[in-house]
């Protein structure tokens, strides 16, 4: 079965850094597209990144430049570094399995919070 | 940036009835358009994709339909466990996959 389970949110300020995790089981991250998406509260949904099963990396230009998605092949598991964090990215995190932009299987989620 | 308009922005049915959502994309996606159903706490959940496929486990009153631009999903008779907001989602302009804003679907 697959499962994805996101972890590393919290309240952090303004300027700050925060690294979100997700593992994943039932199935290898390393062979798939796996994207980042989030929802600030009470909001639509917004892509934010992918990582490719190449390794290629593409970000939305809201957070290109302070967000870095990157895996670990044998944790089997997603991360997301988030630096310079801005009050409008206060959201929850979903990763998801990326099919050529299709998202079968979503996290649970995890919230950022940015605020002073 | 390819923009999704969903409307109505809430859309109030009677359990039983039918309910047709919109979605309207600025800009042709061909068939490349999703769709995903959220309940308050919980994760999107695919609902549809290739604009009119539905996905494994989706009942069949869930149907989708269009191509270019104009979209719609039917729900031809409303259960309890369908009110929810619903998001279109297109997947043309790779990598950049942009959603609509949602339609709630609430109790009339």
């Amino acid at each position: 079965e697959v499962q994805l389970v996101e972890s590393g949110g919290g309240l952090v300020q303004p300027g700050g850094s925060l690294r979100l995790s997700c593992a994943a089981s039932g199935f290898t991250v390393s062979s798939n597209y796996m994207s980042w998406v989030r929802q600030a509260p009470g909001k639509g949904l917004e892509w934010v990144s992918v990582i490719y099963s190449g390794g290629s990396t593409y970000y939305a230009d809201s957070v290109k430049g302070r967000f870095t998605i990157s895996r670990h092949n044998s944790k089997n598991t997603l991360y997301l570094q988030m630096n310079s964090l801005r009050a409008e990215d206060t959201a929850v995190y979903y990763c998801a399995i990326d099919s050529n932009g299709i998202f079968q299987h979503w996290g649970q989620g995890t919230l950022v919070t940015v605020s002073s | 940036e390819i923009v999704m308009t969903q409307s109505p922005a809430t859309l109030s049915v009677s359990p039983g009835e039918r309910a047709t959502l919109s979605c309207r994309a600025s800009q042709s996606v061909s068939s490349n358009l999703a769709w995903y159903q959220q309940k308050p706490g919980q994760a999107p959940r695919l609902l549809i994709y290739g604009a009119s496929t539905r996905a494994t486990g989706i009942p069949a009153r869930f149907s989708g339909s269009g191509s270019g631009t104009e979209f719609t999903l039917t729900i031809s008779s409303l259960q309890s466990e369908d009110f929810a907001v619903y998001y279109c989602q297109q997947y043309n302009n790779w990598p950049l996959w942009t959603f609509g804003q949602g339609t709630k679907v609430e109790i009339k």
